[in-house]
């Protein structure tokens, strides 16, 4: 079963913040973010791999709080670059990685 | 150093045609990917490989046959094409299978209509 992603889209002024989540019903062992430019291929942001690890990536950084089977992506002082559409990843079964439906973010100037 | 290279690029196919999407990577990785992704949605695992050789079903396989004779080759063959199968596929390899902080490498993808 694929993780649920919400909001499912978001639109920011450039400079705002925004928090995109990932949940899942069954456990997490491990949460993989992406971020997809219309017409392109994903790109891998972060792997985390335990609860209660964060990370950072510039002004994008994911925290797992693996009691409450979820990752949250924070993306904090938007630029116009982070536009896209962010996926996150679960493991169903061993090497069955599975994601959401995607979080549309726009950045507007 | 290319990644992920996937050919063709585009492709508009007829019902009832078969076609292989070809995929190769020149990392050295073991784990490689076929995922599938229809207009406004994520993406849906079809197969994946561990390895030369092996091979195994993912979330929507129905329709579509891999095999895995080298470590850089992973191509997909599309079976009597249906509409259904219109999408745009993506091929993906990774050094851990997802693990160790290391995610996976898409390719740009294959842009496939049946018509």
């Amino acid at each position: 079963q694929q993780p649920v992603q919400s909001p499912q889209a978001v639109i920011l002024r450039e400079g705002e913040d925004a928090v995109i989540n990932c949940s899942s019903s069954k456990a997490l062992y491990s949460v993989h973010w992406y971020r997809q430019k219309h017409g392109e291929a994903p790109v891998f942001l972060m792997i985390l791999l335990k609860g209660g690890e964060q990370k950072g990536h510039e002004k994008i950084s994911a925290s797992f709080n693996e009691k409450k089977q979820q990752s949250s992506l924070y993306l904090t002082a938007s630029q116009l670059s982070y536009s896209g559409t962010y996926f996150c990843g679960t493991f169903q079964g061993a090497q069955k990685l599975v994601f959401g439906q995607g979080t549309r973010l726009t950045i507007n100037p | 150093n290319a990644g992920v290279t996937q050919t063709p690029k585009f492709r508009i196919l007829k019902i009832g045609q078969s076609m292989t999407l070809q995929c190769a990577q020149d990392m050295n990785h073991n784990y490689m990917y076929w995922y599938r992704q229809d207009p406004g949605m994520g993406l849906k695992l079809i197969y994946y490989s561990v390895g030369a050789g092996i091979t195994d079903k993912g979330e929507v396989p129905n329709g579509y046959n891999v095999s895995r004779s080298t470590t850089e080759d992973f191509p997909l063959r599309l079976e009597l094409a249906a509409p259904s199968q219109t999408s745009v596929y993506f091929c993906a390899s990774s050094y851990s299978g997802g693990l160790a902080n290391y995610g996976y490498t898409f390719g740009s993808g294959t842009r496939l209509t049946v018509v």
